[in-house]
């Protein structure tokens, strides 16, 4: 079946502005995680969500950074008032709660100018 | 929160020799270890995981040992192939709730020397 899905697949934006990134998962998976991975480094949490419990936000670096999930499965990461730190790879992955194995969208290159 | 520490950094090995990365961390809790290969430019693959009952799982030419004892857990590679030149990532969960969060280690780039 279709695997993660994210669009656009890179981004270039100029600072100041936002922009929001979107993520489609797998069909059936209720998790949905988003991570940023810097040139050359791990992967960093962002933020995720369970079905209809409240997400843990726990991983956003400032208030710049929101995202929601409708429907249960769509999910859009927005960065408002981009900074060129902001600059990164911006990773989608979902799951099924019961496996934990976290299957990875292509990614999003956002470019900060 | 949990600290996970990967050894080594880099490792080239000759093409037919045997890799093995090592994975430490520090909340006892954990008990979902996976681990993720990571080519370059291309998204985190899900490759082998083990689960905090079993000691070790085996695929094909991968396999990860785990201690929880110690709190770690290994990748081991036999008969390493060019294509298994990539950026390999550990990634220790506790599953509370149903949900897993995992903490990324900072990834060991591997080379094979054909």
């Amino acid at each position: 079946g279709a695997g993660v899905s994210q669009s656009p697949s890179n981004k270039v934006t100029e600072k100041g502005k936002d922009v929001e990134l979107r993520c489609d998962p797998i069909s059936g998976h209720t998790a949905l995680y988003w991570y940023r991975q810097s040139l050359g480094q791990g992967l960093e949490f962002l933020i995720y969500f369970q079905g209809n419990s409240a997400p843990d936000k726990s991983g956003l670096p400032s208030d710049r950074f929101s995202a929601e999930r409708t429907g249960g499965s769509v999910s859009t990461l927005t960065i408002q008032r981009t900074q060129q730190e902001d600059s990164a790879v911006y990773l989608c992955a979902s799951s099924l709660v019961s496996s934990g194995g976290q299957y990875f969208g292509p990614g999003t290159r956002l470019t900060v100018t | 929160g949990e600290n996970v520490e990967q050894h080594p950094s880099t490792l080239s090995v000759q093409e037919g020799d045997s890799a093995v990365i090592k994975c430490t961390y520090s909340d006892s809790a954990s008990n979902y270890f996976p681990w993720y290969k990571q080519e370059l430019g291309k998204r985190p693959q899900l490759i082998i995981d083990i689960r905090s009952n079993v000691g070790e799982k085996k695929d094909q030419r991968i396999a990860v040992t785990l201690n929880k004892t110690a709190k770690h857990f290994s990748l081991h590679i036999t008969e390493t192939q060019p294509e298994d030149s990539a950026v390999y990532f550990c990634a220790p969960a506790y599953s509370g709730a149903g949900s897993y969060q995992l903490t990324f280690g900072k990834g060991t780039k591997l080379s094979v020397i054909p």
